[in-house]
Formats: C-alpha cells, structure tokens, sequence
C-alpha cells in the first residue's frame, strides 16, 4: 500500500506571494493533519480534516488555510507569504480522527523556501 | 492545547538501553500517547503507541503510569541508527500537540 504523498517537495516562493500544497493519504485514510515544523519550534499542529470538514485547528493565522476533497486528498493553502513561514510542511493521514487507537502515518514534507 | 514536556536531549552509547520521558496533562480521557521518530529532512515514523500500562513491540516499550500524565518510551540495545529527533504526541482537550522533542545522540 502507498504511503502519504506530498507535492511538491520543493517549493521557493518570494513574499506577498501565495502557495497551496497538497497531500494525498493512504489509501482508505480519511482522516489528514497538517503540522508546520521550524528549527527551534519542533512540530507545530496547524489544522485536522475528516470527511471534508475541519476538526480542528492549531494557533495559527487566517493566512493559513485549507481543504479536504471527497477522495480525502487534502490542499493547504498559505497566502501573503512571510519569511517565518519557511519550513517543512508535514502532512499525516490516518483511518480516523487524530490519535486515539487511529495512528497518524507522515508523508515526507514539502520544504518552503520564502525569499 | 494539550502541552508536553521532554528532555531537549540525551546521550548514550551502543548496546545500552535508552529511557525518554514525556510528561503530559490535559490529557483527555479516551485519547492514546503515540511516539515518532525523526530523521533529518524526513516525515517522523511511528514508534509505537498506548493507552495505560506497558506496552511492547519489536523496536520499543512505553511505560504509561495509572494518572497517564507521563510515558516513557524505552529502547533497548541502542545502536547508531537510533540516533535520531523523538516526539511524542497527545490529544489535549483542542487538538493534537507534539512536544519539542529529545534529540538522542547514540555514541560507539
């Protein structure tokens, strides 16, 4: 069975700009997260998707948004880039809702590069 | 969230047995404590994961006490490749929250 899949892997973007990454989870998965990660500041929970519909979200700020699709693929989407947001862009998908007996399986990350 | 707390990081040496502690409140009642593990540049990979008591797979124990404010993730026989970021995660009462994680330096 496929893993977690994130594209792009790679991503260089300018500030002002706006970017929108996706993920698709294993397959029968409906449940996908999305974490921030930065050096200093570890993982950071940004928001939980199931069946289309937002369970939860992190402490971040409205410029950090994001969608579930049918087939549970999942996009987020960052718009007016800062320089803060750098980092690896983690997305996990998992049989339900977040922990629980429902464990939570990575993709490999996009890394964001805002200049 | 649900805040947790590890040590930033730990050395040992090959063969030895490792303990990582993570302490946790705010845990909610139904929810189970999972352990990653992080290489550089790579998504982290599940350890493994539990509720209450002892629980053991091929690669790791995790210890949870009866108030489940703390686990400890035990690996026995350490080797190089171990060395790696841990994190373990918790549900809080607002959603899903990683601790900073321990960095495990393994020597020879």
């Amino acid at each position: 069975k496929a893993g977690v899949t994130q594209t792009p892997r790679y991503l260089i973007k300018t500030r002002g700009q706006q970017v929108t990454l996706s993920c698709s989870p294993i397959s029968g998965h409906r449940s996908v997260s999305w974490y921030q990660q930065t050096p200093g500041q570890g993982l950071q929970f940004l928001f939980e998707y199931f069946s289309e519909t937002q369970r939860n979200k992190g402490n971040f700020p409205g410029r950090f948004s994001g969608r579930q699709f049918s087939n549970s693929r999942s996009e987020m989407n960052v718009s007016t880039l800062e320089l803060g947001d750098s980092a690896l862009y983690l997305c996990a998908s998992s049989l339900g809702l977040g922990t629980g007996e429902n464990t939570q399986y990575f993709g490999p990350g996009t890394r964001l590069t805002v200049l | 969230l649900a805040k947790t707390t590890q040590p930033i990081s730990m050395d040992s040496y090959e063969g030895q047995e490792v303990n990582i502690t993570c302490s946790h409140n705010n845990i909610a009642t139904n929810d189970y404590i999972t352990w990653y593990q992080q290489f550089p540049s790579q998504g982290p990979r599940f350890i493994i994961q539990g509720y209450k008591t002892k629980v053991t797979n091929e690669v790791a124990s995790l210890f949870i006490p009866a108030d489940r404010k703390s686990s400890t993730l035990s690996l026995p026989r350490v080797s190089l490749s171990d060395t790696a970021v841990y994190y373990c995660l918790v549900r809080g009462a607002d959603g899903l929250t990683f601790g900073k994680g321990t960095h495990l330096i393994i020597q020879p």
